[in-house]
């Protein structure tokens, strides 16, 4: 079976240091992956997605960045932190070429605060 | 700019009675309606996908409409039970990629 993993469940960061989320699946092989953030009270925006391994896809301009070194690996990073990017940050999957009727299947997420 | 919006307040429902949630959207064509789950600190959990050329999806006690004249999607639960409490959100993509654009999401409490 499929399953999704992320890393780290939470995570408190200072304003202008680095951010490195990694999210991997396993059981299937070229999946879609996605990055969404969830700010308190807000529906979920998405950030980045990915149909290929380096396939990049940017929707919201801002300091963060996504790659995909692996095909069934998706990294979330960001070289500075801003205030504004505290968040719930959730990885999801779908299968690839046109629209699942399964959905996303979305990780656990990671809980970032930046202070 | 897409606009998805959903019931801004908190939903609240006796056990055994029928949730209805709404789903409005203007300045897009969606090809595709999704309805999730999400329980406090989780991510969401995929329900119902819902096509354009679709009047009605159902599963089980879930039930949801898509309305392209209106705009309009509805989510319904039928003898709604307290462990039906919780965030629900719905999903717009367009017939071209696979990204879909979330609404923020109605809180419903099923009252025992």
């Amino acid at each position: 079976s499929q399953t999704i993993h992320q890393w780290p469940a939470t995570l408190v960061q200072p304003v202008g240091s680095p951010l490195s989320l990694e999210c991997t699946v396993e059981g299937t092989s070229n999946p879609n992956l996605y990055w969404y953030r969830q700010a308190a009270g807000r529906g979920l925006q998405l950030l980045f997605y990915s149909v290929g391994i380096g396939q990049i896809s940017s929707e919201v301009p801002q300091n963060l960045s996504a790659s995909r070194p692996q095909d069934r690996q998706f990294i979330l990073s960001s070289k500075k932190l801003l205030l504004s990017d505290s968040g719930f940050y959730l990885c999801a999957w779908s299968k690839g070429q046109g629209v699942s009727n399964y959905g996303y299947t979305f990780g656990s997420g990671t809980r970032l605060t930046v202070v | 700019s897409q606009k998805i919006e959903q019931n801004s307040e908190a939903l609240n429902i006796q056990e055994g009675k029928t949730a209805t949630l709404t789903c409005n959207y203007t300045n897009y064509s969606p090809a595709y309606l999704q309805w999730y789950r999400q329980d406090p600190g989780r991510g969401p959990v995929f329900l119902l996908l819902i096509r354009e050329n679709e009047k009605e999806k159902r599963k089980e006690r879930l039930k949801v409409t898509f309305d392209t004249t209106l705009k309009q999607s509805l989510f319904h639960i039928t003898a709604s039970q307290p462990a039906d409490s919780a965030t629900y959100l719905c999903a717009l993509s367009r017939r071209t990629g696979n990204q879909f654009y979330f609404g923020t999401g109605t809180s419903l409490t099923v009252i025992p």
